[in-house]
């Protein structure tokens, strides 16, 4: 079965400096979900990426798939508090598997 | 418009007791997903429902969990006799289909502690 395996499992940064979320997969992902959590409000989505190379961006998260589809990188620029959380990645091999999560923590 | 809910937010019940957890999909979603986050994991799946199929029970961890589907809509996860590494929070999502390229929405969760 599917495995994914995230780094760094928490990350703490000073507001307004970038940083880099890693999530990499035993097998090709044919469908790769980020997925950010915050205690009291489920999961929120955040970018579903299909296609090898494929790069999306919503504010000042960037999402990335590699060539291969066997990783994604998440990237945040000038990190804001609201931007404090659990990030997950997800993938869907006959049923969805996530990674165990980076908790990230955003220093004012 | 709203979301996936569930019920109740947390719940405290001590070893041995029975547990229902309520999850209330998005309306006109057919799949529903129960999953659990204990601590320091990632998400587990539990069990999976699409339209009428029978369920994937697949990840549920011992014949101590049950879930069920009324009307193709409201889920209850129930957890007989627990324990206290069910201790979690327990979430529920709903997509409009099953697959790869349907994004899931997730509820709030309910944090089950077993005393």
């Amino acid at each position: 079965s599917q495995e994914l395996e995230q780094s760094p499992q928490s990350l703490i940064v000073q507001e307004g400096k970038n940083l880099t979320i890693n999530c990499t997969s035993s097998k090709t992902l044919y469908g790769l979900y980020w997925y950010k959590q915050k205690y009291g409000e489920g999961l929120i989505f955040l970018m579903m990426l299909q296609k090898g190379g494929e790069e999306k961006s919503h504010e000042k998260i960037t999402a990335k798939l590699d060539e291969k589809k066997q990783q994604s990188s998440l990237h945040i620029t000038a990190s804001q508090p609201s931007h404090a959380g659990i990030y997950l990645c997800g993938a869907d091999d006959l049923k969805l598997v996530f990674g165990q999560g980076t908790r990230l923590t955003i220093n004012p | 418009g709203a979301g996936v809910s569930q019920s109740p937010s947390n719940k405290v019940t001590e070893k041995g007791k029975d547990v229902e957890l309520r999850c209330d999909p998005i309306s006109g979603h057919t799949a529903l997903y129960w999953y659990r986050q204990s601590l320091g994991q990632g998400l587990e799946f539990l069990i999976y429902f699409q339209g009428n199929s029978a369920p994937d029970k697949s990840g549920l961890p011992s014949d101590r969990f049950s879930a069920e589907r009324t009307g193709g809509s409201v889920s209850t996860l129930t957890i007989q006799r627990t324990q206290q590494e069910d201790s979690a929070v327990y979430l529920c999502a709903s997509s409009s289909d099953r697959g790869a390229y349907n994004e899931q929405f997730f509820g709030p969760g309910t944090r089950l502690t077993v005393l």
